[in-house]
């Protein structure tokens, strides 16, 4: 069964630092999304993009944050100067209609 | 404003206990879609069922069902029999017809004690 996938599994980063977390959605998806869970909180929604742009944004997804899909397959999450309260695990989605999101196994982020 | 409450933080219950966990949305919207997902130990998060809103129909799969009520916006989830293996946060979520992202609630961990 098709799946999303995500690398790396584990990130550990300096605070200032540039990450970017990728993630292959299944291939016949069209919709794409990231989201994130700071350890033991709700799941929280970042960004949806749709046709190399941009669909939907949350307050979370500031300047310092930014998607982008170089290639027919990746997906990828780029965080410019991580803070300490980046730690997170990030979870990409991938969706085709109808409708339901299907989420890959996560990056968990650790920014020291 | 959407919001997804599930009220109960954390279940305890005994191997072949029947359990149910709640789960209450509001939404102004006519049109949305409900969703359940678990997140077993190893953090990932696995779909369960997903429900449009014009379907009140009640869903059973294997020892799963899910009970949706549009009166009192409700979309609670049952386990009958439940197993170790059952052992998870369970997530509920909501989404618009006229959004993308997904609403979550603060999730329920269950632990299914042999």
């Amino acid at each position: 069964e098709p799946e999303v996938t995500q690398t790396p599994s584990h990130q550990v980063t300096q605070m200032g630092q540039e990450v970017i977390l990728r993630c292959v959605p299944i291939s016949n998806h069209l919709y794409f999304y990231w989201y994130r869970q700071i350890l033991g909180q709700k799941v929280e929604f970042l960004v949806s993009f749709y046709n190399n742009e941009i669909s939907e944004k949350s307050e979370i997804f500031d300047d310092q944050f930014s998607v982008e899909r170089p290639d027919g397959s990746n997906f990828t999450l780029k965080i410019r100067s991580t803070k300490l309260e980046d730690s997170a695990m990030y979870f990409c989605a991938s969706r085709t209609p109808p409708d339901t999101q299907y989420f890959g196994p996560g990056t968990r982020l650790t920014v020291l | 404003a959407q919001k997804v409450t599930q009220a109960q933080t954390e279940i305890s219950v005994v191997e072949k206990e029947d359990v149910t966990l709640d789960c209450v949305y509001e939404t102004r919207d006519t049109t949305y879609y409900l969703f359940w997902y678990k997140q077993p130990p190893s953090g990932e998060l696995v779909f369960l069922i997903r429900r449009n809103s014009f379907d009140e129909q009640n869903e059973i799969s294997g020892r799963y069902s899910w009970n949706f009520q549009k009166s009192t916006s409700s979309f609670n989830f049952t386990i009958t029999a439940s197993q170790v293996v059952d052992s998870a946060v369970y997530f509920c979520a909501l989404r618009s017809m006229w959004s993308d992202k997904l609403i979550f609630g603060t999730g329920t961990r269950l632990q299914v004690f042999p």
